[in-house]
């Protein structure tokens, strides 16, 4: 089976760290994204990378940034965390980028800022 | 804009009942449609994907139907388990790198 771990399940930080979300993936996915979700509203996509050093903005990049060093890792930066940031964060891989194929999720990483 | 709907908002069953849910959607155009279940603090884990030609696929006692022409989605429970109790997503796929998701129902079942 395809496993996207999540190197955090809970994490607490302080108003204006620095905080970095980390995913790794198994099955040598060119793909991979970074969610958040929220009551209500869904997921949305914060980021997504289709390759090696490549990165695209996706719906709610504000406040994020995102590296990916490694085809395997797929990191989640939060420059200056904030209270709005406050939320489940996941993040997610796939085999195709037409199709999308084998789309598969971390467990998730619920990030709580005070 | 793309858009996926789901409905109800949340629902309760009791043990052993069926249940369905239901998905509409506009986005275009279609790839594939998808059916994931999310504990509660868990990542989404996918129950059944389906193209365009397809309009029904099981697994196990998880049922969804398709119909593109009508933009429309369901997912039928049947025989529900206390392990049932979960939020269902919709998500849609239009051929590119993008998802549309819906916002989920929450199943609760009660024995």
């Amino acid at each position: 089976d395809v496993k996207v771990t999540q190197s955090s399940r809970y994490l607490v930080k302080r108003t204006g760290e620095k905080v970095f979300l980390e995913c790794v993936q198994d099955m040598d996915h060119e793909n991979m994204f970074w969610y958040r979700q929220d009551p209500g509203l869904g997921l949305r996509l914060i980021y997504f990378s289709y390759d090696v050093k490549m990165k695209e903005k996706g719906d709610i990049p504000e406040g994020y940034s995102v590296s990916r060093e490694k085809k395997e890792r797929f990191s989640l930066i939060l420059e200056s965390a904030s209270t709005n940031q406050t939320s489940m964060y996941l993040c997610a891989s796939s085999f195709t980028r037409g199709y999308n194929y084998g789309y598969t999720f971390g467990s998730g990483t619920r990030l709580t800022v005070v | 804009k793309n858009q996926v709907e789901q409905s109800p908002q949340s629902l309760i069953i009791l043990e052993g009942k069926n249940c369905t849910l239901q998905c509409n959607y506009t986005v275009s155009p279609f790839s594939n449609l998808r059916w994931y279940k999310q504990d509660t603090g868990r990542g989404p884990v996918s129950l059944t994907i389906m193209t365009f030609s397809e309009n029904t696929k099981s697994n196990g006692r998880y049922t969804a139907t398709l119909d593109a022409d009508t933009k429309q989605s369901s997912l039928h429970i049947t025989a529900s388990q206390l392990s049932d109790s979960a939020s269902y997503i919709c998500v849609v796929s239009g051929g590119d790198y993008k998802l549309s998701f819906g916002a989920g129902t929450t199943v609760t079942v009660r024995a």
